[in-house]
């Protein structure tokens, strides 16, 4: 199994701040890693493909990069609609996700 | 705009089977391209892969599932199912079906559903 490692495990940051999430695969993944909100009592949502790729319609503020083991999303400039939880997830061998970096507003 | 939608019994008493169908609804299952999963989110936790089919039956699962689970698809309804076995209260989650894109090496989960709790409880 490949193992994803989120971290922080939760992040509290102030509108306008730039937020930067990492995410570590147990082995090399290539590029091969998609990044997902998650808010509040709702499914998640594709936010960026192939490590660094914006899915069409999502904010420019949100930015992935990286590749083999270590990933990064950042939102340059935090919004109050942005909170929620982020998730990496692998598809190099099977599906994994990591385990949530949960974004508050400070 | 597809859109899918989780149904089934939201309390399922330990040792029984769980079964869930996923309706989809602005695009069909048949037109191929794309595979079907289905994904839970136990309590305040990450997120786990269950496993996936393909509109003309072909599947597969996450190992550590494998020997309990079953997915099934009625492409003349336009759903597919989730079958669990022998559940416990570890089992607990909410599930969710999504459609799996793929493109070259590229695979994605999009759209979901809603989300469905299932409770093992007796």
């Amino acid at each position: 199994d490949i193992q994803m490692t989120q971290s922080p495990s939760s992040l509290s940051a102030s509108v306008g701040d730039r937020v930067t999430i990492t995410c570590q695969a147990s082995q090399d993944i290539s590029n091969y890693l998609n990044w997902y909100q998650q808010k509040p009592g709702k499914a998640p949502k594709l936010l960026i493909y192939d490590a660094s790729n914006l899915e069409t319609g999502v904010p420019s503020r949100f930015s992935g990069s990286g590749s083999g083991t270590d990933f990064t999303f950042t939102i340059s400039s935090l919004q109050p609609e942005d909170i929620a939880t982020y998730y990496c997830q692998q598809y190099d061998n099977l599906y994994t996700f990591g385990q949530g970096t949960k974004l508050e507003i400070k | 705009q597809v859109q899918l939608q989780e149904s089934g019994p939201g309390l399922v008493k330990p040792s029984q089977t769980l079964s869930l169908t996923c309706t989809v609804s602005g695009g069909s299952i048949s037109s191929g391209g794309y595979y079907w999963s289905w994904i839970r989110q136990h309590p305040g936790k990450g997120l786990e892969w269950i496993g996936y089919i393909y509109y003309s039956g072909s599947t597969y699962y996450n190992p550590s599932l494998k020997s309990r689970v079953t997915i099934s698809v009625d492409t003349s309804k336009n759903q597919f199912s989730l079958k669990l076995s022998s559940v416990t209260a570890a089992d607990t989650a909410v599930y969710y079906c999504a459609r799996e894109g793929v493109t070259g090496t590229t695979h994605w989960f999009d759209p979901w559903g809603q989300g469905t709790l299932v409770t093992v409880s007796s």
